[in-house]
Formats: C-alpha cells, structure tokens, sequence
C-alpha cells in the first residue's frame, strides 16, 4: 500500500514570496491533516480536513495560509506571503475517517525562508 | 486545553541500556496515547499506541502503560540499539477534538555503540 506522499522535499524561498505544498494521502482515507513542525518541537496541526470539508482550521494563520482539498482526495497548503518564522517542516497526515485513531505521516517538505 | 509534556532530550545511552522516556498528559476528555518515532531524514511513523486505560502497547521491543491514575504514558525499552537513535515523541488525540494529535517536543534519543 501506498503511503502519503508529498511535494517538493525541499523549498527555499525569500521574505514575502508565495509557496505551496502538495499532499496526496492513502487511497481511501477520508481525513487528511496538516501540520508544521518548527525545528526542536513537536508537529502542531494547522488544519484538518474531513473529504473535502474543514473540520478544524482553528489555529491556521488565515491571513497567510491556506489550504484546500476540492475533490476530498490530495491537498495543496500555499502560504502567500512568507515571514521568516514559517521555516518549519509541513508534514501532511490521513487517517481513514475521523474516528480512525491512527494518523500516517508523509515524509514532509521542508521550508526555508530567508 | 489538552497537552504533553515529555523529558527533555538529548538522551544518550549505550548500547543494550534500558530506556524510559518519561510522558505525562492533560486531555479535556478520554484520550488515546500515541509514541511516534522519526528517524533522521525521515517522516513521523507511528511505533505503539494505547487507547484505554491500562492498555500497554508494545512494538519492536518497546513498550508503554495507559497509565489513568498518574496520566502518563513513559517509553521502555530492555535493550536498546544504535538503531533504535531518533527523535520520540509522545502524542494524545481526543474523539471530540476531530481525533486531532497533540504533541509533545519530542525526545532526541542517541545510542552509541
């Protein structure tokens, strides 16, 4: 079985530059989360998505991230502009519904903002 | 709000030490408990999980207690290996929060041989 796949591994951009992400989960889970993973910490979700509806996009900043899943199948999580505290890791997660317990993780895109 | 607190890393041991990586929680509602590895260059895998109270999960020779009492979740391993060096992090999700992870910073675990 295929697992969660993402693109590109690796970005680096200047200040104020837009970039996105592209995640595609495991064929046939329902939900898909991302998250951003600073360097020394531990992941923190930005955004749940259940088909193709949010569920939870409480702490996405709003003002420059966004993300959407139209066909409730892959995702593209795009920041526009980028400030140097967004170097992080994206990692991209599914789980097969929202009750599924156990999320798998993509290998993630890391992002570096100069 | 819910939260993990794990022991703050490095930690660095040779080779066939025992590990225990301490965890402790807070959740708003029943959590289930989570430890997730990440090996260097690598994706977060999911290495065991618990998701009731006194359940132990156990994987490649790792084991963790669904401790309700002392809401902690610790890491144990009898015999740990140069392979065994990443990061581990102690996760929770909560059914009425989306089933969304909470983290905690994460453990860097070193073994030298």
């Amino acid at each position: 079985e295929a697992g969660v796949a993402q693109s590109p591994r690796y970005k680096i951009i200047e200040k104020r530059q837009s970039v996105a992400f592209w995640c595609n989960p495991i064929s046939g889970h329902a939900t898909l989360y991302w998250y951003q993973q600073i360097l020394g910490q531990g992941p923190k979700l930005l955004i749940q998505f259940q088909n193709n509806g949010v569920v939870d996009d409480s702490q996405l900043p709003k003002d420059r991230f966004s993300a959407e899943r139209l066909k409730g199948v892959d995702s593209t999580l795009k920041i526009q502009p980028a400030k140097l505290e967004d170097s992080a890791v994206y990692l991209c997660a599914s789980s097969l519904e929202r009750g599924g317990k156990t999320q798998y993780f993509g290998p993630g895109t890391r992002l570096l903002v100069l | 709000g819910d939260s993990v607190t794990q022991m703050e890393g490095p930690v660095t041991l040779s080779e066939e030490a025992f590990l225990t990586i301490n965890c402790t929680y807070t959740a708003t509602g029943y959590p289930s408990l989570f430890w997730y590895v990440q090996y260097p260059g690598e994706g977060l895998q999911l290495l065991l999980k618990a998701t009731k109270a006194d359940d132990k999960g156990s994987n490649k020779g790792f084991e963790a207690t669904y401790r309700k009492e002392t809401t902690s979740f610790h890491l144990e391993k009898g015999s740990v290996q140069v392979s065994d060096s990443a990061v581990y992090f102690c996760a929770l999700s909560v059914n009425n929060a989306g089933n969304m992870l909470t983290f905690g910073g994460g453990t860097r675990l070193m073994v030298k041989p």
